[in-house]
């Protein structure tokens, strides 16, 4: 059974730097592991992809926020690490960890974490 | 990027009343090489993350009832609900996962009368 959950702070002060973690169970991101993405949604507003990283390392971001976001994985904690620089009240939203699947072919988000509330305020 | 495009943005049925749920990508989600739409929708309900209903634009996901159905092929497809239940309101989205950035609509509200 595969689950994740998302952890990390519920307030961050503006420009301050937001890290989450999302720890999974039931896959590996070693070889042939697919991928683990993260997905926000703010209060009100549709959901947004941020950034995703492959079983082999290979990692991809949103253009429009490329130069503040950086993900990272530790395949023997199982872990995935989402750090987002310089935060402002519009990053207020709930964050999602998911797994995309691989076999044979890409599958989109099958699994979800429960998601974490984020609120950028002084 | 490709542009997710849902309509309409809500929608009310009344029990048992079909719904239908369009989506329209800016540029072709078919991959020539296997033949399939990296396509997906999600419903989505408050307090809960997004579950996958559809992928590859018409497969349904395990465990989904057969009343949710998808269609369409290259830049315009479809969700179906053949007989939406009260259990069925919430939010639906599609998402293209042909290339990243991967990008969803805007999300169509669904309502029961």
């Amino acid at each position: 059974q595969i689950t994740l959950k998302e952890s990390g702070p519920t307030l961050v002060k503006p420009t301050q730097t937001l890290t989450l973690t999302c720890t999974f169970s039931g896959f590996s991101l070693s070889s042939g592991g697919g991928g683990v993405g993260w997905i926000r949604q703010p209060p009100g507003k549709a959901l947004e992809w941020l950034t995703l990283i492959y079983w082999n390392d290979d990692k991809r971001y949103s253009p429009s926020l490329k130069s503040r976001l950086t993900i990272t994985k530790d395949t023997s904690k199982n872990q995935v690490v989402l750090t987002m620089t310089n935060m402002d009240p519009v990053d207020t939203a709930t964050y999602y960890c998911a797994h995309q699947r691989y076999n044979n072919a890409w599958y989109p988000f099958g699994y979800w974490g429960q998601g974490t509330l984020v609120t950028v305020s002084s | 990027d490709i542009v997710m495009t849902q309509s309409p943005d809500s929608l009310a049925v009344s029990l048992g009343e079909r719904a239908t749920i369009n989506c329209k990508s800016s540029q072709s989600v078919l991959y020539s090489s296997n033949n399939k739409n990296y396509l997906a929708w999600y419903q989505h309900k408050p307090g809960q993350p997004p579950k996958l209903l559809i992928y590859w634009a018409s497969t349904r996901e395990s465990g989904v009832p057969d009343r949710f159905s998808g269609s369409g092929s290259g830049t315009e497809f479809t969700l179906t609900i053949s007989s939406p239940q009260a259990e069925d309101v919430a939010v639906y989205y599609c998402q293209q996962y042909y290339t990243t950035p991967y990008t969803f609509g805007q999300g169509t509200k669904l309502e029961i009368k």
